[in-house]
């Protein structure tokens, strides 16, 4: 069985600093992973996503993330935030001939701050 | 434009009364979700279907019903059999994939905040 672990459950961090939310997964077959963020009261959004090809992907409002298959880790980045990204970020993973269903982390919240 | 509706976006429910929340989608998608949403537990999986008038239990099934009798519509009832209904319910799509595809992403609703009064 897939599972996906957001290590943090709370991030602050001064706005023009850089980020790094962490995710490791567990799975027993390659999978693909995403990155979704959520404002309050909305729904998902995604942010980037890995299928395949290069581990360092590159997704919407300056953000990236790199796939280690070593260490089976997808850890999102960016090298200076905003106030405006402050919201909650959830790591997903779909394991590859699983179907479409999608497992989710925990989520972590992260607050920009002036 | 294309995308995924959920209704209504606020729903109170009394104890004891089932209650169908809403979900259309106009973006052709075979698959469908529900998930649930609850601070600090992340988004748990409730019923998924990969195709009309076919669907299975996610990981917290228990007091939840769905239907697929069309591929757009994926109404999810709230039975008073579920013991603490009151969370975030969110519902989401993708396209199904039986090969390797570059079409995974899945798109969500606004969600619907659901509250037992």
């Amino acid at each position: 069985a897939q599972s996906v672990t957001q290590l943090d459950s709370q991030v602050p961090v001064f706005e023009e600093a850089p980020v790094e939310l962490r995710c490791n997964y567990s799975s027993s077959v390659s999978v693909y992973l995403f990155w979704y963020v959520q404002y309050p009261n909305q729904g998902l959004q995604l942010l980037l996503k890995y299928l395949s090809g290069s581990t360092l992907v590159k997704g919407i409002n300056g953000f990236e993330a790199e796939f280690n298959k070593s260490q089976t880790s997808f850890h999102l980045r960016k090298p200076s935030v905003h106030i405006s990204d402050t919201a909650e970020y959830f790591c997903a993973v779909i394991t590859k001939g699983g179907g479409n269903k999608l497992t989710f982390g925990t989520g972590t919240q992260l607050k920009v701050e002036l | 434009d294309g995308g995924i509706t959920q209704s209504p976006k606020y729903l109170f429910r009394k104890e004891g009364q089932n209650v169908t929340l809403s979900c259309e989608q106009n973006l052709n998608h075979d698959a469908m979700y529900w998930y649930r949403q609850d601070p600090g537990q992340g988004l748990r999986l409730i019923y998924y279907s990969q195709i009309v008038n076919d669907f299975q239990k996610g990981d917290i099934a228990e007091g939840y019903s769905v239907s697929r009798e069309k591929k757009e519509s994926f109404p999810l009832t709230v039975t008073s059999a579920q013991k603490n209904p009151t969370a975030f319910y969110l519902c989401a799509s993708s396209l199904r994939r039986d090969s390797l595809s570059m079409n995974t992403e899945a798109f969500f609703g606004q969600g619907t905040r659901l509250t037992v009064v």
